[in-house]
């Protein structure tokens, strides 16, 4: 089976821009969590889709926004992009298997630099 | 809200000593959790998990230990060896939860 495959890798972008990243989960996996990767702040959970519907957000502000194809596939976008936005932008796929266990496989993530 | 503390942040063992990850949590509807690992460029990998109705789980050189009265759980590694040298995220999550909440994370260092 594929991995969780993301695009683009790495993005640069200026502030007040917006952004688009994608990601494709395992294939049968109907879950897709987003994490902001920083130094020092672990991953921060964005967001998770399930069947289209996003069904938990993290603290993060509006400017953040999701959203799952009926193929299961994502995307994230950030407008207004800041110079604090800058992060490694991590997804990953889950089967939400039975007896409460939701393993994380994450995709490789896309570096995003504000300049 | 929910939230999970980890120490210590960074670790610097010598090659063949153990080390030790603790968390802790804030949500006691928490009954799931697992342990990641990050090597260096890469992405994090699913290294051992526990569920709240066990105490403690071993994998070869990694055990997995669990103080639900206490929201305590952490990571032993025994017998390090310098591929153990990674950033390791515990995390917490909840039977019906639709989020993982990692931990800051550990990098760990393992001197040869």
């Amino acid at each position: 089976k594929a991995g969780v495959t993301q695009t683009p890798r790495y993005l640069i972008k200026t502030r007040g821009q917006q952004v688009t990243l994608s990601c494709s989960p395992i294939s049968g996996h109907r879950s897709v969590s987003w994490y902001q990767q920083t130094p020092g702040q672990g991953l921060q959970f964005l967001f998770e889709y399930f069947s289209e519907t996003q069904r938990n957000k993290g603290n993060f502000p509006g400017r953040f926004s999701g959203r799952q194809f009926s193929n299961s596939r994502s995307e994230m976008n950030v407008s207004t992009l800041e110079l604090g936005d800058s992060a490694l932008y991590l997804c990953a796929s889950s089967q939400m298997t039975g007896l409460a266990k939701n393993i994380q496989y994450f995709g490789a993530g896309t570096r995003l630099s504000v300049l | 809200g929910e939230n999970v503390e980890q120490h210590p942040s960074t670790l610097s063992v010598q090659e063949g000593d153990s080390a030790v990850i603790k968390c802790t949590y804030s949500d006691s509807a928490s009954n799931y959790f697992p342990w990641y690992k990050q090597e260096l460029g890469k992405r994090p990998q699913l290294i051992i998990d526990i569920r709240s109705n066990v105490g403690e789980k071993k994998d070869q050189r990694i055990a997995v230990t669990l103080n639900k009265t206490a929201k305590h759980f952490s990571l032993h590694i025994t017998e390090t060896q310098p591929e153990d040298s990674a950033v390791y995220f515990c995390a917490a999550s909840k039977a019906g939860g639709f989020k993982t909440i990692f931990g800051a994370g550990t990098r760990l260092f393992v001197k040869a």
